[in-house]
């Protein structure tokens, strides 16, 4: 089982559809990232988040640190979103460092 | 936007090959990270830099090897490249310790023949 995981791992929606990813963890984390990579390959962090909620656009991101579970959330998407979605959970390492465990991801696609 | 590049984007060589994958950030981070992805697979850490001259092996065992001489440039190399090192190669910085946000340039995707 891994630490850090996501559903669903794919998801196909209608332009305009209100979305939701979920991330669950058995990590003890202080915060939780998520990521969002494009077809290219390249990897575009979208919100760092410890307690409550964020958002930025439409993308809207919660956190339960104590039930160990993160939600993103994609309101009116647009085919523009269709990207893999990544989790991330940062634990502490050696030296006071942090390393990450990621999610194994949730493919989106949004169907004009 | 992160400042943060990776070259080249695409590489397909033979076995046997010596190879370089470069990585270099402007924004004067000292902590950096090199990330392997097979496709539809999650990110796994090969290597990671405190700083100038330290270098540390990540999770997953890798063949290859990086350096750190200068802050801004964390370079990986493959001394003789074969097809089971195909996979895409991200590079991330970060300048704080604590867990802050990562940047991670756009990767290199590798395939070996």
């Amino acid at each position: 089982k891994n630490e850090v995981e996501q559903s669903p791992q794919n998801l196909t929606a209608q332009e305009g559809e209100f979305i939701t990813i979920n991330c669950s963890y058995s990590v003890g984390i202080s915060a939780l990232h998520w990521l969002q990579q494009h077809p290219g390959g390249g990897i575009v962090s979208l919100f760092m988040l410890s307690s409550g909620k964020k958002k930025h656009g439409r993308l809207i991101a919660t956190i339960n640190i104590q039930e160990k579970h993160s939600s993103l959330h994609i309101t009116a998407s647009h085919p523009r979103d269709s990207a893999v979605y990544i989790c991330a959970a940062p634990r502490g390492w050696a030296s006071g460092t942090y390393k990450y465990i990621f999610g194994t991801g949730t493919r989106l696609k949004v169907l004009a | 936007e992160a400042d943060i590049y990776q070259t080249p984007r695409y590489l397909v060589i033979g076995t046997g090959k010596k190879i370089t994958l470069e990585c270099s950030q402007t924004m004067g981070h000292d902590k950096m990270y090199w990330y392997q992805q097979d496709p539809g697979m999650e990110l796994h850490l090969i290597h990671y830099s405190y700083g100038v001259n330290s270098t540390e092996k990540g999770d997953l065992s890798s063949e290859s090897t990086v350096s750190r001489i200068r802050t801004e440039h964390f370079p990986l190399t493959l001394e003789s490249a074969r097809p089971s090192h195909t996979s895409q190669y991200l590079c991330a910085s970060s300048d704080r310790d604590g867990p802050d946000t990562q940047y991670f340039g756009p990767g290199t995707r590798l395939t070996v023949l």
